[in-house]
């Protein structure tokens, strides 16, 4: 009954490939997010969807694309990896309406060689 | 733009006693929230306590409790009788009010929280 869940909870790669971060909410909530805390454990907003809706995207390389097929999932796909890409990813969720609380994953810690 | 900056970057403190962390952050907006999250090394981020910029009541949660000064535009973070559980990272983080627009959190640089035995 987990509520926010990531797959895989780890992935390493080579510089170059391409990958993809899964995540799933099972709150009800309408809005996901992905966060990106680099080495210094600094963290920082990359994408917001609404009800599927793309509503912020920081400035980040256009290499990484997210997808929300559906209000429950939330996925990123990541292009052609660099070594700087080497963090933990977070996915939240949340209700516009309701507490204002975001709930995060348990993250993935994406290492890049 | 809002920031949010903890000026601690380590903190350490005896179990059983008080440790309080520091938090400033800068806004023009005046309906918003604060939060403090914790990280501990499993690495998930778990809300500690949160704060209505709208209620001058500071907010308390168990042995955690904040001090919200909106005119100083500071909110710190107070662990009473701390615990060997309580060792983690610590998080301030800003939201923005509202139910349009960004609902991005800000995140503060984190402080490092040790518990000694």
């Amino acid at each position: 009954d987990t509520a926010v869940s990531q797959t895989p909870k780890y992935l390493v790669t080579q510089m170059g490939n391409d990958k993809s971060i899964k995540c799933e909410q099972n709150l009800g909530h309408d809005t996901m997010y992905w966060y990106k805390q680099d080495s210094k454990k600094f963290l920082k907003i990359m994408f917001s969807y609404n009800n599927k809706e793309l509503i912020i995207n920081e400035t980040v390389p256009n290499r990484f694309s997210p997808k929300s097929p559906d209000k429950a999932h939330l996925n990123l796909h990541i292009n052609s990896l660099e070594l700087g890409d080497s963090a933990v990813y977070f996915c939240a969720s949340s209700q516009v309406t309701g507490g204002n609380e975001q709930f995060f994953g348990p993250g993935t810690r994406l290492t890049v060689l | 733009a809002q920031t949010v900056t903890q000026s601690q970057p380590e903190m350490s403190v005896q179990e059983a006693e008080t440790v309080t962390l520091s938090c400033t952050y800068d806004t023009s907006e005046s309906d918003y929230y604060l939060f403090w999250y914790k990280q501990p090394p499993s690495r998930q981020m778990i809300l500690v306590i949160r704060q209505e910029a709208y209620k001058q009541q500071n907010a308390t949660e168990n042995r955690f409790s904040v001090n919200f000064q909106k005119a100083a535009k500071s909110f710190s973070l107070k662990i009473s009788d701390s615990q060997l559980g309580d060792a983690a990272m610590y998080f301030c983080a800003y939201r923005r009010g509202g139910i349009q627009g960004a609902q991005k959190l800000v995140f503060g640089q984190g402080t490092r929280l040790t518990i000694n035995p």
